[in-house]
């Protein structure tokens, strides 16, 4: 069984360039969580998502972020006009149930550079 | 609201010394806990979790965490430590009716040989 998935491992954009990310969660788990690492911080919550649904995009900017979990494909996160703060390692994390009754498994990661 | 608190952000112990890395909560219901290890660059591994019951927990590669509830602690220990426990390691907290989960910023642990 193939853990999560996350591609490309690392993105290098230009400022007001899009970025995609994208997660494949593992076989069976249909809740999705991305995070996002800033350099010497822990991980904060972006937004939980469960198939085609977000259940909780608290934690993810008003503003040029967004996250889909279509029915068929990974889930992606965008990001639109990236600014050089953007930078960061962005973390999804997959779990058969909701996290906190059930284990979350994460990705690699993917490290987003800023030019 | 939640909050994790990690006290130390770089530990260093000698091989085959205790490890113990500190971390505190705060959370105005009964919290479920957690603590990861990250290697370089990869993603966060569970090393073990509390939601219910006994308040010493045990995980993986030898580790274990208790839960006091009285000092709103969830310290993580380890009795000898081994060079590939070197990693950064994250406690963090959730609700049992949560989404979110709450991290701390991180400990570093380094192993000198």
């Amino acid at each position: 069984n193939a853990g999560v998935m996350q591609n490309p491992r690392h993105l290098v954009r230009r400022r007001g360039q899009e970025a995609r990310l994208r997660c494949s969660p593992m076989k069976g788990h249909s809740h999705v969580y991305w995070y996002r690492q800033l350099p010497e911080e822990g991980l904060k919550f972006m937004v939980y998502l469960q198939k085609e649904n977000i259940i909780d995009e608290s934690g993810m900017p008003k503003e040029r972020f967004s996250a889909e979990f279509p029915k068929e494909g990974p889930s992606i996160l965008r990001i639109q006009q990236v600014v050089r703060g953007d930078s960061a390692a962005y973390f999804c994390a997959s779990s058969r149930l909701r996290a906190s009754t059930d284990t979350q498994y994460f990705g690699p990661g993917t490290r987003l550079t800023v030019l | 609201a939640q909050s994790v608190t990690q006290l130390g952000s770089h530990v260093s112990v000698s091989e085959g010394a205790l490890v113990l890395l500190r971390c505190n909560y705060s959370s105005s219901v009964p919290p479920y806990l957690f603590w990861y290890v990250q290697y370089p660059n990869q993603g966060l591994q569970l090393l073990l979790k509390y939601t219910t019951g006994a308040t010493l927990v045990k995980g993986i590669n030898g580790f274990e965490a208790e839960f006091k509830k009285s000092e709103t602690s969830f310290h993580l220990t380890k009795p000898s430590a081994h060079m590939s426990d070197a990693a950064e390691y994250f406690c963090a907290v959730t609700l049992n009716t949560g989404n979110q989960f709450y991290f701390g910023t991180g400990t570093s642990l380094t192993v000198i040989p």
